[in-house]
């Protein structure tokens, strides 16, 4: 069975830091671009960062440029998701997703970020 | 590159057909690259939709897309209670972008 699984969200001050992971299993992660795409409480989604099969392109969505770093290590089909300088407006349900040809075809069930004082 | 907009609601009887659009700038639609995500309360997405006209196995062929120039289209014939669910479109248009969403429509079947 494919399958994706974020861990790492939690409860974070404005202005910290969180890294989440994704573990992958069922298929070739390295065959394939992933993203994180984020969903805040009652809204919809938003595609956020995007990385190519060896890491060595990566895409952000303006409002986390500077901020959030994705990388992955296909030694481990794991996904990550630095997040820095956190603010109130990236509180969100965070997925990863495997993307092929600009369609998400497998998520996660996500895991909550709030960033709060 | 703007979130696509779609109606914030939509809704039909049981049996009826729904269609929700999609729409964009000139731009947002040069590729065949749009899809259809359906989202339950309290579930992830899952793509129904891709490259405009295509299904994913295991989703019913009531589920239908198009597009026109600017905006895209899901129809969903023979309305059935479990399609009431939030729906989603998305659009790659060319560049280094991440994938655009529209707003989401909540599809209700009455």
């Amino acid at each position: 069975e494919m399958k994706l699984v974020e861990s790492g969200g939690g409860l974070v001050q404005p202005g910290g830091s969180l890294r989440l992971s994704c573990a992958a299993s069922g298929f070739s992660f390295n065959t394939h671009y992933m993203s994180w795409v984020r969903q805040a409480p009652g809204k919809g989604l938003e595609s956020v960062a995007k990385i190519v099969l060896d890491g060595s392109e990566k895409f952000y969505v303006d409002s986390v440029r500077g901020r959030f770093t994705i990388f992955r290590d296909n030694s481990k089909n794991s996904l990550y998701l630095q997040m820095n300088s956190l603010a109130a407006d990236d509180t969100a349900v965070y997925y990863c997703v495997r993307e092929v040809f600009w369609r998400f075809d497998l998520w996660g069930r996500g895991t909550l970020v709030t960033v709060s004082s | 590159q703007s979130a696509l907009t779609q109606p914030p609601s939509a809704s039909g009887s049981p049996g009826q057909s729904v269609t929700i659009s999609c729409t964009g700038t000139s731009n947002d639609f040069d590729y065949n690259y749009v899809s259809w995500y359906q989202q339950h309360p309290g579930k992830a997405p899952r793509v129904i939709i891709y490259e405009v006209t295509e299904r994913p196995s295991g989703v019913p062929d009531r589920f239908s897309g198009s597009k026109s120039a600017n905006t895209a289209s899901l129809t969903v014939s023979g309305l059935q209670d479990e399609d009431e669910a939030d729906y989603y479109c998305s659009s790659y248009a060319g560049g280094s972008s991440p994938v655009v969403f529209g707003g989401g429509t909540k599809l209700t079947v009455l």
